[in-house]
This record gives C-alpha cells, structure tokens and sequence, in this order.
C-alpha cells in the first residue's frame, strides 16, 4: 500500500521569501512522485515529476524537489515565492506495479503569498 | 495538441436520480482514469480504464461505474445520488502503453465536473 502525507496543511508567506512544503510518502514499490497544483475552480496541473532519474528535480514556474529516500520525503520548494503562485498544492505517489494508474495524493497543502 | 475536456463543468441533481458524465482524453491517450475531490475527503481514486477495460478501482461502492469507448472517451455514472456525492470529478488521461513499465506515464487532468446533489 502506497501513502502520502503533507505535513502542512497552510503555509503562509511573504512576496520574495523562500517556499518549503512538505511531504513525506510510503510505498511498497519504486515510486513516482509527482507535485500538481489546482488554482481555484481549475483543475489540477503537474509542476514536476520523480522518476528515479535524478534525486533533484527541477519543475515549472521556478519550483523544484528533491527525492530522499532515506527519509522518504520529498519537499517541493522555490526560491522566491510570487502571487501568483497562492493556490494548492498536492503531493502524489504512484507506484509502478502491475496494479494500475492509480495515484495516491496527499491532503494538499494551500499556499498564501502575502503582499 | 488539445489537453483534457470533460463535460458537462456544472450539474445539479437531486437525490435519487442518476448522473453520467464524460471524459475525452488527449489524443493518443489510452488510459483514462476518474478521481473524485471533496473538501472532507480530499482526492480519491475511483477507477481506471485502459483498452475499453476496467484495470484498477477504488473503494467506492457499486453505485459508482464507468466505461471507456474504442476511441479512448470514457463516460462515468453515479446512480440513485446521495447528498455525499456532491464533488468535483476530475478525469485524467495519460499513454499508459499497459503492463508492467518502469517510468510511470504522467496522468493529465481536466477541468472537472461540479456536481451538485440537492
């Protein structure tokens, strides 16, 4: 059984600052992970994705992440944060067994950008 | 290259009665899968669909069924409605070449459908 957990269910922070948001995973098999964003009444949209390829991936927008397995995390961050970046965020497993497409996602962190 | 539709965005139903909406994923594309959003429950896996069959469901019960087309459309009905299905579904599609594979195909998600149960 695959798992997500997103350790921040808000994060609040300022135009220009650092963005960390966190997520921790647990899979039974080599997974892929994945980071979306919904903006309101949107549908969701992949920032960037993990596939065992390089443990630092870079996404969209200026985000990027890093797979460790060790501590079975994989944070997604930006070194400044923009307004236009306020919206949520998921953090998704998928294993890759047989088993099907299925995707596992965290409860979702929301991101405020404050002015 | 067109990205994920869904249709219809917003329905409103009442409870008891039946809703089917669709799904045309993005040409090439020949999984497509169904997950539903809520604010209590979060996203949720419903089913996939590869080949016109059905590979992978979630823990939903059997009022919830879907089915896929020849040409990749697939179409999901929720019967006799509950308050508690009121949610945003989102259908995704990726190439999903089937079988085991080592690199896990991204999934593409559309707008969604609202669906409100009164």
């Amino acid at each position: 059984a695959q798992s997500v957990t997103q350790l921040d269910s808000h994060v609040s922070v300022s135009e220009g600052t650092p963005v960390l948001l966190r997520c921790n995973y647990s899979s039974s098999y080599s997974p892929s992970l994945f980071w979306y964003v919904q903006h309101p009444n949107k549908g969701l949209q992949l920032l960037l994705k993990y596939t065992s390829a390089a443990t630092l991936v870079k996404g969209i927008n200026g985000f990027e992440a890093e797979f460790k397995k060790s501590e079975t995390s994989f944070h997604l961050t930006k070194p400044s944060a923009h307004m236009s970046d306020a919206a949520e965020y998921f953090c998704v497993v998928s294993d890759d067994s047989n088993a099907g497409n299925m995707l596992t996602f965290g409860g979702g962190t929301r991101l405020m950008v404050k002015p | 290259k067109a990205g994920v539709t869904q249709t219809p965005r917003y329905l409103i139903k009442t409870r008891g009665q039946q809703v089917t909406l669709s799904c045309s994923p993005i040409s090439g594309h020949r999984s497509v899968s169904w997950y539903q959003q809520t604010p209590g429950q979060g996203l949720q896996f419903l089913f996939e669909y590869f080949s016109e069959t059905q590979r992978n469901k979630g823990n939903f019960p059997g009022r919830f069924s879907g089915r896929q087309f020849s040409n990749s459309r697939s179409e999901m009905n929720v019967s006799t409605l509950e308050l508690g299905d009121s949610a945003l579904y989102l259908c995704a599609s990726s190439r999903r070449l089937g079988g085991p594979t080592l690199v896990q195909e991204t999934q593409y998600f559309g707008p969604g459908t609202r669906l409100l149960v009164l």
